[in-house]
């Protein structure tokens, strides 16, 4: 089946730094990726959506400054999170299109910032 | 604006029991897809089951089965014979033309053995 491999799993930063997280798709090409935020016991919140090749688009609320989404090639897309607070704090998961499965998800990255 | 409604939180079920998660969803949509997945203490997002709304027959996956209602747009899950690893949240979750995953809040599901 259509696997979307994400990395880091976990990733400790210092405040004010910037964190990059990585999601490929291995075994089929990922045109549309989205990103959500889940904090603990709660519902996957989506971020933002990317096209390769073309600019995200963000949902409300979403600071695109921020949460840099980049999906530069049909196989990779990445969120950096830019100067990282604490309460960037939290666990991200990228997930794909992925016909006729419907859609993948990746493994998820807890990122705390310190 | 597509809407995805888990109204119980949390459920437990007896070991070999059979249990059932309601959700309903508010759409103006004709044509859209409805999944189930489940979420264990790993967060690995797995899809347990997966329902077109154009097919009137309710989609089953061994022990998951699924009581479609398009008229009421309600969308449960029944899990049989429940085992010790379905202990896991779950999330119903839809899809329609803009393609994006609305989910709900997620049901936090216990088995006892």
């Amino acid at each position: 089946g259509a696997v979307v491999s994400q990395h880091p799993s976990r990733v400790i930063c210092k405040s004010g730094t910037s964190v990059k997280i990585e999601c490929r798709s291995l075994d089929f090409q990922a045109t549309t990726m989205f990103w959500y935020r889940q904090f603990p016991k709660q519902s996957l919140m989506l971020m933002a959506t990317s096209n390769e090749g073309s600019k995200a688009t963000y949902e409300q609320g979403v600071e695109k400054d921020k949460f840099l989404i980049n999906h530069a090639s049909l196989t990779l897309s990445t969120l950096t999170v830019t100067s990282a607070h604490p309460e960037d704090s939290s666990f991200y998961i990228c997930s794909a299109r992925a016909p006729p499965y419907g859609y993948t998800f990746g493994s998820g990255t807890r990122l705390t910032v310190v | 604006a597509q809407t995805v409604t888990q109204s119980q939180p949390e459920m437990s079920v007896q070991e070999a029991e059979t249990v059932t998660l309601s959700c309903t969803y508010d759409t103006s949509e004709s044509d859209y897809y409805l999944f189930w997945y489940k979420q264990p203490p790993s967060r690995q997002m797995i899809l347990v089951i997966r329902q077109e709304a154009y097919k009137q027959q309710n989609a089953t996956e061994n022990r998951f089965s699924v009581n479609f209602q398009k008229a009421a747009k309600s969308f449960s899950l029944k899990i049989s014979d429940s085992q010790l690893g379905d202990a896991a949240m779950y999330f119903c979750a839809y899809t329609g033309a803009n393609s994006k995953l609305t989910f709900g809040k997620g049901i936090t599901l216990s088995v006892r053995p």
